[in-house]
């Protein structure tokens, strides 16, 4: 099966600062997508990341704040902007291969935003 | 809310046992995935059943479909320390985006 890398695997932020989650794949991928795993909770996703064209957000989830990037199909970012404590979670990546198939998962970046 | 939901939340048994969990929704489905996450970490993917489908196995581990009650299952039989964990349900309507369930956190005490 493919790998998927994921980084940063955890970071301490300062609030008010903004980091860059990378995830990469060594096989071209077709859909994309970021989810954020708040403590204690279920996942929920923030947004498709379409390759070539602006990414695609869910209900209450914006690009201001989390500008995603994928320019190409095996490489995606995904940004936490200006930061606060409630920003503290686990961001996953996501790849599909094809319609109606599994989804695998990276390892996570554990963010904590003091 | 559409998320799906998971009972129980928490689930203590011996090793050896058996684990059922649980995962109802509330919309139309084109599949429903099972993970396990162990402690915070990425998600591992367990299993996929569509929604024409009714039963799946992969070694220990077997998922039933009832799409007429919204509801699936998984069970892991003759369980280990090591299957200790958070289970997730997940499905999807159109497309690939993950509906997540609640989660059932497992504990197989020796």
């Amino acid at each position: 099966s493919a790998v998927i890398s994921q980084k940063p695997s955890r970071d301490i932020c300062q609030r008010g600062t903004s980091l860059t989650i990378q995830c990469q794949v060594d096989s071209q991928v077709t859909m994309m997508f970021w989810y954020r795993q708040q403590p204690g909770q279920s996942l929920t996703l923030i947004a498709t990341a379409n390759q070539g064209s602006e990414a695609t957000y869910e209900s209450g989830f914006v690009i201001d704040k989390f500008p995603i990037s994928r320019p190409n199909l095996t490489f995606s970012t995904l940004t936490v902007s200006n930061m606060s404590p409630e920003d503290s979670s686990i961001y996953l990546c996501s790849v599909v291969w094809a319609l109606n198939t599994e989804a695998f998962f990276g390892q996570g970046t554990r963010l904590t935003v003091v | 809310s559409q998320q799906g939901e998971e009972d129980p939340q928490a689930l203590s048994i011996q090793e050896g046992e058996n684990a059922t969990m649980n995962c109802s929704y509330k919309t139309s489905i084109n599949n429903l995935q099972w993970y396990r996450q162990n402690s915070g970490r990425g998600l591992v993917h367990l299993i996929l059943i569509r929604s024409n489908e009714r039963e799946k196995h992969s070694g220990r581990l077997r998922v039933t479909l009832d799409t007429s009650k919204k509801s699936s299952s998984l069970l892991i039989t003759a369980s280990r320390a090591a299957d200790t964990a958070s289970y997730f349900c997940a499905f999807t309507g159109g497309g690939n985006k993950l509906t997540f369930g609640t989660g059932t956190q497992l504990k197989v005490e020796l």
